[in-house]
């Protein structure tokens, strides 16, 4: 099994609706999570970071940690067309060394 | 003011040349890398250095050289390109190496070896 693994999509969903996507993890990564969000050809920014069991929420977008199993998920409330992006899933093993998932294809449509 | 700046933002050249890309950071973090994004768009470490100190070393050919003068700057020089070079490389950085460090990405250089 990978590091990080997601589902390569592309996921569609028509605008207002919440786009669900998620991530698989191994034991050997750390117990932290970042999500990113990849326009195309631009480089991957920062949308949330979670640490701990349960949901963490900021504006429209929710990541939800399901330690027990390997699972974590971001969700987008009210899509808009503009959320049409590649999101990636990354955690860290030591010393910060990062692995990322392939990314998911999200696409809003309008 | 850019957090993460990188030079070139595009890299075309002849296979065998010989090439440097630039990284700065004015975040004032400890730690700086290097990614490879591939035609599949998949984002893989190749470097980290914390502090002038290198950390990470993946699996890269030795071809591929990073420095770092001081812990703002982190070049990446690559020797002898080769067609499967061809890729866009990005720079982060976070505030240091600890497993919960955000790690912020500059804007990329699309390297193009012919």
């Amino acid at each position: 099994q990978k590091e990080v693994e997601q589902n390569s999509g592309p996921l569609s969903v028509p605008e207002g609706a919440i786009a669900s996507l998620n991530c698989t993890y191994s034991d050997r990564v750390s117990q932290s999570f970042f999500w990113y969000r990849q326009y195309s050809g631009k480089s991957p920014e920062l949308i949330m970071s979670i640490y701990s069991n349960g949901d963490k929420e900021d504006g429209r977008f929710t990541a939800q940690l399901n330690k027990a199993s390997q699972y974590v998920s971001l969700l987008i409330r009210d899509s808009q067309p503009s959320d049409s992006a590649t999101y990636l899933c990354a955690a860290p093993t030591d010393f910060n060394k990062f692995y990322f998932g392939s990314g998911t294809k999200l696409n809003v449509k309008p | 003011d850019t957090a993460v700046s990188q030079t070139p933002k595009y890299l075309v050249t002849q296979m065998g040349n010989d090439k440097s890309i630039k990284c700065e950071q004015n975040l004032g973090h400890d730690t700086m890398y290097w990614y490879k994004q591939d035609s599949k768009k998949f984002l893989k470490i190749m470097f980290s250095y914390n502090n002038k100190e290198l950390i990470i070393n993946e699996t890269v050919p030795n071809r591929f050289s990073p420095k770092s003068p001081d812990k703002a700057h982190l070049n990446l020089h690559i020797n002898s390109l080769e067609l499967g070079d061809s890729a866009v490389y990005f720079c982060a950085s976070s505030q240091d190496q600890g497993l919960a460090s955000e790690q912020f990405f500059g804007p990329g250089t699309r390297l193009t070896v012919l």
